[in-house]
């Protein structure tokens, strides 16, 4: 079990630009969710895939953001024409049926 | 939807206990986890409750009624380690079963 990986740890961008992380999760967890965290506040659903099948996307997200789970493994997220107020913390998880979420260290995205 | 509802700041002192309370009104309901997050981390798994009643972890536990869309997280033998966010999270039920709804989290600060 090496945990949840996120790459890159920060992303320094300016508005306007695409940018794209990555999520490794735990291998024996099918479940994968993408949340966005800013100051003060809980995790915020964005997206959530078992196996390779995105279920649900939350309705709070423009078409600006897409998710992808090629073959059940890693996941991307990518935002296009990032926006001041997509700054936050992105936080990938994984998870087992029936399990809590082991989380990723996040990747903290500043839009300048 | 889900609605979750959790105090935003607690203070207590090392030894001490202290009880940190959800509640929660919501259109399906699989299970309810809790989480700590130290500041500038991901959030960690602490607890999950499906069933009515206590569950006992160390010096955490938690609680969980159903019918009142009620729990609470009880710390014991408090650390100065123990300061930070608690989040409360409830599982989707049907075809969204996995993703959870986060509350905005209670901060606990713990004194010498």
């Amino acid at each position: 079990d090496t945990g949840v990986s996120q790459d890159p740890r920060h992303k320094i961008t300016k508005r306007g630009q695409n940018v794209t992380f990555r999520c490794d999760p735990i291998s024996e967890h099918n479940r994968l969710y993408w949340y966005r965290q800013t100051l003060g506040q809980g995790p915020e659903f964005l997206t959530y895939f078992q196996n390779e099948a995105q279920l649900e996307k939350s309705r709070l997200l423009s078409d600006r953001f897409s998710a992808e789970r090629p073959k059940g493994s890693f996941s991307t997220l990518e935002i296009q024409r990032t926006e001041q107020g997509d700054s936050a913390m992105y936080l990938c998880a994984s998870s087992r049926k029936n399990y809590g979420y082991t989380f990723g260290s996040g990747t903290r995205l500043t839009v300048v | 939807g889900q609605n979750i509802d959790q105090p935003t700041e607690m203070t207590a002192t090392e030894g001490a206990i202290v009880q940190i309370n959800c509640t929660y009104q919501t259109s399906g309901f699989n299970g309810l986890f809790w989480y700590q997050q130290h500041a500038g981390e991901a959030p960690t798994f602490l607890s999950y409750n499906v069933l009515d009643g206590l569950e006992e972890k160390g010096r955490f536990s938690s609680f969980l009624s159903r019918s009142k869309g009620y729990s609470y997280l009880l710390l014991k033998e408090l650390q100065m380690k123990d300061s930070a966010s608690y989040l409360c999270a409830v599982r989707d039920e049907g075809t969204n079963a996995g993703k959870s709804t986060f509350g905005d989290g209670t901060t606990l600060t713990v004194k010498p």
